[in-house]
């Protein structure tokens, strides 16, 4: 069984422009959830999908974004990039909303200059 | 406002040895506890979970211990083996029907033959 795919792995964007990362959960799982991981914070919690429905948001500025299509696919948006916002972004992508099941993907690693 | 801490950002072992990775938490409604290990270049691997009506789980190598009056847990991985160097996060679940994990800031395990 194929793990989660993120895309593309690694990125570099330019201070001001938008970007949108991509997360493909394992198959038959419906629930994603985003993290990003900056040096000294951790993973800290952006958002949750489940059925296409956004279930629960961390302490994000509006300029963070996601959705989930009907095929459980995910994608994140951030706009109007900031330098803070290097980091590596995961995915994890679980069968149903139950935390011990859950399995991340490799990343993509987002640099902004 | 870190909800979960991981004190210690580094601990080096000798092959063989008892490696005690900690964390602590300050919410109590907190419901469940989980180890992820990450390598570089790829996304965190679940380890071992506890629940917050336990105070002991075992699995293989791995235990972990949770002390809910000290608002504590603490990984033990014995014996200690180099294939264990990576970097260890504790995660805390707070209940409920979501993914959602608040993680701690990581330790970076090594092991030393």
């Amino acid at each position: 069984k194929a793990g989660v795919t993120q895309t593309p792995r690694y990125l570099i964007k330019t201070r001001g422009q938008q970007v949108t990362l991509s997360c493909s959960p394992i198959s038959g799982h419906r629930s994603v959830s985003w993290y990003q991981q900056t040096p000294g914070q951790g993973l800290q919690f952006l958002f949750e999908y489940f059925s296409e429905t956004q279930r629960n948001k961390g302490n994000f500025p509006g300029r963070f974004s996601g959705r989930q299509f009907s095929n459980s696919r995910s994608e994140m948006n951030v706009s109007t990039l900031e330098l803070g916002d290097s980091a590596l972004y995961l995915c994890a992508s679980s069968l149903a909303q139950t935390v011990n099941e859950q399995y991340f993907g490799p990343g993509t690693r987002l640099t902004v200059t | 406002d870190q909800q979960v801490k991981q004190n210690s950002p580094s601990l080096s072992v000798q092959e063989g040895r008892i490696s005690i990775l900690n964390c602590d938490y300050t919410n109590s409604m907190f419901d469940y506890f989980l180890w992820y290990k990450k390598y570089p270049a790829e996304g965190p691997t679940f380890l071992i979970s506890i629940s917050s009506i336990k105070d002991k789980n075992e699995d293989g190598r791995f235990t972990v211990f949770l002390n809910k009056s000290a608002k504590h847990l603490s990984l033990h991985i014995v014996p200690s083996q180099p294939g264990d160097s990576a970097v260890y996060f504790c995660a805390a679940s707070p209940g409920g029907a979501t993914n959602k994990l608040i993680f701690g800031t990581g330790t970076l395990l090594a092991v030393q033959p």
